[in-house]
């Protein structure tokens, strides 16, 4: 079965860091291109990142640029977001999705793992 | 920046057609994808390329764009497809979202 597995949210502080997981199995991890998109509270879905297949093309939204990292293991088939100086509007759902390729879309995503930044 | 503009909500009878538009400046070069989330799951494909459906996604689903707006279709509309959707499109620097539309059956 072909299936996604985030993992790593928790409640975090203020200007803390957080790394979250994604695990996939039943494909060829290596083959894909991975997103991360999350979702706040009662809101839309929203882009955070993307990296290709053999991680040497990453690309983040603004609103994380420079705080967020995205990297994969293809040998353990993992996906990571390493996040650093969270704030409060970084609360939200995180999925993990894997990308068919040019305009085959997000075709499998994960269950996501919530994080919340409070004090 | 790319933006995608969808209305909040849209509301069909059952066995009726409901349509969601998606307008962008930049989707006149795309080919964008649909996405619908049930409450309290994750975002499930049911279009790509602009008008493909994925194997699963029943047929009353279809999508078309015309100029700068995408429109997804939903023709004979049940109960279970009460959800919302997003539109999705990308370009060499970022990937976007719509801002959702939430589809009622009454």
């Amino acid at each position: 079965e072909v299936q996604l597995v985030e993992s790593g949210g928790e409640l975090v502080q203020p200007g803390g860091s957080l790394r979250l997981s994604c695990a996939a199995s039943g494909f060829t991890f290596s083959a894909y291109w991975m997103h991360w998109v999350r979702q706040a509270p009662g809101k839309g879905l929203v882009w955070v990142s993307r990296i290709n297949n053999d991680g040497s093309s990453i690309t983040y939204a603004d609103s994380v640029k420079g705080r967020f990292t995205n990297s994969r293991d293809n040998a353990k088939k993992t996906l990571f977001l390493q996040m650093t100086s969270l704030r409060a509007e970084d609360t939200a759902v995180y999925y993990c999705a894997r990308d068919v390729g040019g305009w085959y879309g997000m075709d499998v995503w994960g269950q996501g793992t919530t994080v919340t930044v409070s004090s | 920046s790319y933006e995608l503009t969808q209305p909040p909500s849209v509301s069909v009878s059952p066995g009726q057609t409901a349509s969601i538009t998606c307008s962008g400046d930049k989707l006149g070069d795309a080919y964008p994808c649909w996405y619908q989330q049930r409450p309290g799951q994750s975002p499930v494909l049911v279009i790509y390329q602009g008008s493909q459906r994925p194997s699963g996604i029943p047929e009353r689903f279809s999508g078309s764009k015309s100029g700068n707006t995408a429109t997804l279709t939903i023709s004979g509309t049940q109960a279970m497809d009460e959800a919302d959707y997003y539109c999705q499109a990308w370009d060499s620097s970022t990937e976007v979202f719509g801002t959702g539309t939430k589809v009622t059956v009454l």
